[in-house]
């Protein structure tokens, strides 16, 4: 079956500190996987993809296939990143399946 | 260019009453899908669709219907209000390019059931 694991629902970090938001993905095939974030009041927006290998925002993410993760990294902290970041994979005709997410809190 | 927009915003319903969440695309996108948003939950797909006629369930589709009669609409059906219905819901559309691609969000639909 597949499945998303975000293990950390809260984060909080001090600005300036490096992020690493953690996902790890159980699924059949090669799947393509996405990072959405949701700004307080706000709806869900497209992140980053790992097929683009780009920096949004300051934001990477590596797949590794090897561990089946698809961890979000950034190397300093902004107080305008927290927010809920949710990890996806898609594979084939089915929609997106999110993980539970987790909130990040960047503290001044 | 509108995007993905679902109305109402907010509604409040009474336990036993039904009610339709309208969601409408206007980048001709064949995939649809409906999901909540529950504090703790994540985000869980109700239903969903891969084109004009064609629905699915998704993880948590007990006490919605849903029907997709054009490519642009796809509504979600309430059938009988129950307090585990109050959500946040969230329409989405993805164009289909050999699987499914970026998702587009509604704003979302803040429903409580009393």
């Amino acid at each position: 079956a597949q499945r998303v694991t975000q293990p950390e629902k809260l984060l909080s970090v001090f600005k300036g500190a490096p992020v690493e938001l953690k996902c790890n993905y159980s699924y059949s095939g090669s799947p393509e996987l996405f990072w959405y974030v949701q700004y307080s009041r706000q709806r869900l927006q497209l992140l980053l993809r790992h097929i683009s290998r780009e920096s949004i925002k300051g934001f990477t993410a590596d797949l590794n296939k090897g561990e089946t993760s698809f961890h979000l990294k950034k190397p300093f902290a902004q107080e305008e990143d927290s927010a809920m970041y949710y990890c996806a994979p898609s594979g084939g005709n089915t929609p997106l399946v999110f993980g539970k997410g987790t909130r990040l809190s960047v503290i001044a | 260019n509108a995007g993905v927009t679902q109305t109402p915003k907010f509604q409040v319903l009474k336990t036993g009453q039904s009610m339709t969440l309208q969601c409408a695309q206007d980048m001709n996108h064949e995939y649809m899908s409906w999901y909540r948003q529950d504090p703790g939950m994540g985000l869980r797909l109700i239903h969903y669709s891969v084109g004009a006629g064609i629905t699915d369930q998704g993880e948590v589709p007990n006490g919605y219907n849903v029907s997709r009669s054009t490519t642009e609409d796809f509504p979600l059906r309430l059938l009988s209000a129950a307090p585990s219905q109050t959500s946040v819901y969230f329409c989405a559309s993805s164009k289909r390019q050999g699987g499914v691609t970026e998702a587009f969000f509604g704003q979302g639909t803040r429903l409580t059931v009393v």
